[in-house]
């Protein structure tokens, strides 16, 4: 079984603070996935990476960054936190053969 | 620019009852398209997909989903649904060649006892 984790279930932060969310895969995929779930708002993409050191702007990537030095870790920056960022955070990955993607359980961040 | 529309954000069924979950998308080529359930607190999970071949596909856990070209449309179904399908349910799109999914807004389903 593919197996997609997050560091973290649930993290509270304070506003200012810089924030890491990793993303572990456990199946050699090439291509991994920061998304932000909002009520009402679905799933938007916030970057994604197709291989190590590589990085692409999704939808909506103002005020995070991403890194990827290593192929099975893929880690969601918050350089500073503000409450608007308050959401949900779920990682993805796709092997390079198929395009289903399999999710994380997700990080549930609340910005104080 | 392409999207994925799922206009009902609530669907309320009886235990045993049939269920349709509506999903339309916009897109000028032949999409990939995906149903995922999430359950509470839990990550996407995906139920079926389709890519190309037969329209009615079959997935997991006694669903189905319909590709209508005309229609633009992928709409799930299950023909009797149980109280553990109570779940928000996810349908996206993805074009061929790229990874990048466009997932619609979610339709959260109650089940009834």
């Amino acid at each position: 079984d593919v197996k997609v984790t997050q560091s973290s279930r649930y993290l509270v932060k304070r506003t200012g603070e810089k924030v890491f969310l990793e993303c572990v895969q456990d199946m050699d995929h090439e291509n991994m996935f920061w998304y932000r779930q909002d009520p009402g708002l679905g799933l938007r993409l916030i970057y994604f990476s197709y291989d190590v050191k590589m990085k692409e702007k999704g939808d909506i990537p103002e005020g995070y960054s991403v890194s990827r030095e290593k192929k099975e870790r893929f880690s969601l920056i918050l350089e500073s936190a503000s409450t608007n960022q308050t959401s949900m955070y779920l990682c993805a990955s796709i092997p390079g053969t198929t395009y289903e993607q399999y999710f994380g359980p997700g990080t549930r961040l609340t910005v104080t | 620019a392409q999207s994925v529309t799922q206009p009902d954000i609530h669907i309320t069924v009886s235990e045993g009852a049939s269920l349709e979950l509506r999903c339309n998308y916009s897109y000028g080529a032949t999409p990939y398209l995906f149903w995922y359930v999430q359950s509470p607190g839990q990550g996407l999970q995906l139920l079926l997909k389709y890519f190309s071949g037969d329209t009615l596909v079959q997935g997991i856990k006694g669903f189905e989903a319909e590709f209508k070209r005309s229609q633009s449309s992928f709409n799930l179904r299950k023909p009797s649904v149980h109280w553990s399908d109570a779940a928000e349910y996810f349908c996206a799109v993805s074009t061929s060649g790229t990874y990048k999914y466009i997932f619609g807004t979610g339709t959260r389903l109650k089940v009834l006892a």
